[in-house]
């Protein structure tokens, strides 16, 4: 599979807790994106990053998100101390420049309990 | 703010009869628009997209149009099948000189009674 890939699929955690989101994008694209998405909406920006370098950074993302791509490949999106409306579907994007097609990965689901 | 939004929540189509999904935009630096499928449990899967130098454009079943006199963005499909029902998402992003991310409005909901 050649796609964008994100693992685990589901997560479920407790209120608290830290959890850790992987994202690997297509192989050759430098662009890589972060977005949250919740039931019944569309997703909403988190963060992007050109190659190594985290570009951009949306409001949304309180100081408990931090998101790395330490070699420019797979980025890495951790949550600390969870709460419950951090419960959502985190998808991962990618794309070869700037308003080029963006492909999605399947998301990540959370639910914190 | 500036934002993405659609005329209608939900839409119920004949399978084989064409449809059309309906945004509408705020943001008149916005000048690349993409078209996204999503369905249940999945992430959106990209349909087709187009920049505002063109008014029209067309895919495998699927047409964009653009007018950017009214800020409105349309997709039509073509013959319609089960398959196409999912929730359909506009997506836009500003020009050269903008940021990276794209805003998504919330959503139309495309159902294909067989």
């Amino acid at each position: 599979d050649t796609g964008v890939s994100q693992d685990p699929r589901h997560k479920i955690t407790k209120r608290g807790q830290n959890v850790t989101f992987r994202c690997d994008p297509i192989s050759e694209h430098n662009r890589l994106y972060w977005y949250r998405q919740t039931l019944g909406q569309g997703p909403e920006f988190l963060t992007y990053f050109q190659n190594e370098a985290q570009l951009e950074k949306s409001r949304l993302l309180s100081d408990r998100f931090s998101a790395e791509r330490p070699k420019g490949s797979f980025s890495t999106l951790e949550i600390q101390r969870t709460e419950q409306g951090d419960s959502a579907m985190y998808l991962c994007a990618s794309s070869l420049g700037k308003r080029s097609e963006a492909f999605f990965g399947q998301g990540t689901r959370l639910t914190v309990v | 703010g500036e934002s993405v939004g659609l005329h209608l929540p939900t839409l119920s189509v004949q399978e084989g009869d064409n449809s059309i999904i309906n945004c509408a935009y705020s943001n008149s630096a916005s000048d690349y628009f993409i078209w996204y499928k999503q369905e249940s449990g999945k992430g959106p899967q990209f349909i087709i997209d187009i920049r505002s130098n063109m008014d029209k454009r067309q895919g495998q079943r699927v047409t964009v149009l653009l007018n950017k006199t009214v800020k409105h963005l349309s997709l039509q499909i073509a013959a319609t099948q089960p398959g196409d029902s999912a929730v359909y998402f506009c997506a836009e992003n500003e020009g050269i000189f903008g940021n990276e991310k794209l805003t998504f409005g919330t959503g139309t909901r495309l159902t294909i009674i067989p």
